[in-house]
């Protein structure tokens, strides 16, 4: 595997579920990040993880929660969430916070 | 004030053209300039970084970057129709990247 992978690639679940997704990326680097897009709209960005310390939490509610056990893997934890949360969810990872980021594949979620 | 600013689009241009995507930004003292590109339903790859005044060329594609005018371009020479896509301008000052909201390019064959 190289650069930044994300599973799954698809996620279809309920409102009443709970599913994680998953990041990894093999680049060597130390920031990792979580970003929403949905239709038609910017990046949002999520959580801002820095040597597995979360430095940026954006106001996000908390049906979302990240989890960074160390520099290589990344999740994002979900439960209870609502159909406005439908979006193309990417991972992202660069040398340091401010460096240049190169994004997973994404995980294209829909909530039912 | 809007800290990114892109022309959300579409931008036209017809195949073999150069195509001029621009970037204002708010923050005078941002250091770092990224240019990604964005297929539909696919994740943002970057394909520039600019970090002084001036050009910087890779291929067909050239960056431009004016500190003083706050400015940031990217020009793609003898566009195809595989460059339609959406462009995101990202900014960087210290610890943190902003992106704008992209434009879309639409390569007219």
């Amino acid at each position: 595997e190289t650069g930044v992978t994300q599973t799954p690639r698809h996620l279809v679940m309920g409102m009443t579920n709970k599913k994680s997704l998953k990041c990894e990326q093999h680049l060597g680097h130390n920031a990792m990040y979580w970003y929403k897009q949905s239709a038609k709209k910017p990046l949002e960005l999520m959580f801002v993880y820095s040597l597995e310390e979360r430095v940026e939490n954006n106001s996000v509610p908390s049906r979302f929660s990240p989890e960074c056990p160390n520099s290589s893997h990344l999740f994002l934890h979900l439960h209870t969430l609502q159909p406005e949360d439908s979006a193309l969810y990417l991972c992202a990872s660069s040398q340091a916070t401010g460096y240049e980021q190169y994004f997973g594949p994404g995980t294209r979620l829909t909530v039912t | 004030q809007k800290e990114v600013e892109q022309n959300s689009g579409p931008l036209s241009v017809p195949e073999g053209a150069i195509a001029s995507l621009n970037c204002t930004y708010s923050d005078r003292g941002s250091q770092s300039f990224f240019w990604y590109r964005q297929y539909s339903g696919k994740s943002p790859e970057l394909i520039m970084s600019i970090y002084s005044n001036g050009d910087k060329e890779d291929g067909r594609f050239t960056a431009q970057l004016n500190k003083a005018s706050q400015y940031v371009s990217l020009l793609i020479r003898d566009s195809q129709p595989s460059d339609s896509a959406t462009y995101l301008c990202a900014v960087g000052r210290d610890d943190k990247i902003i992106f704008g909201k992209g434009t879309r390019l639409h390569i007219l064959p």
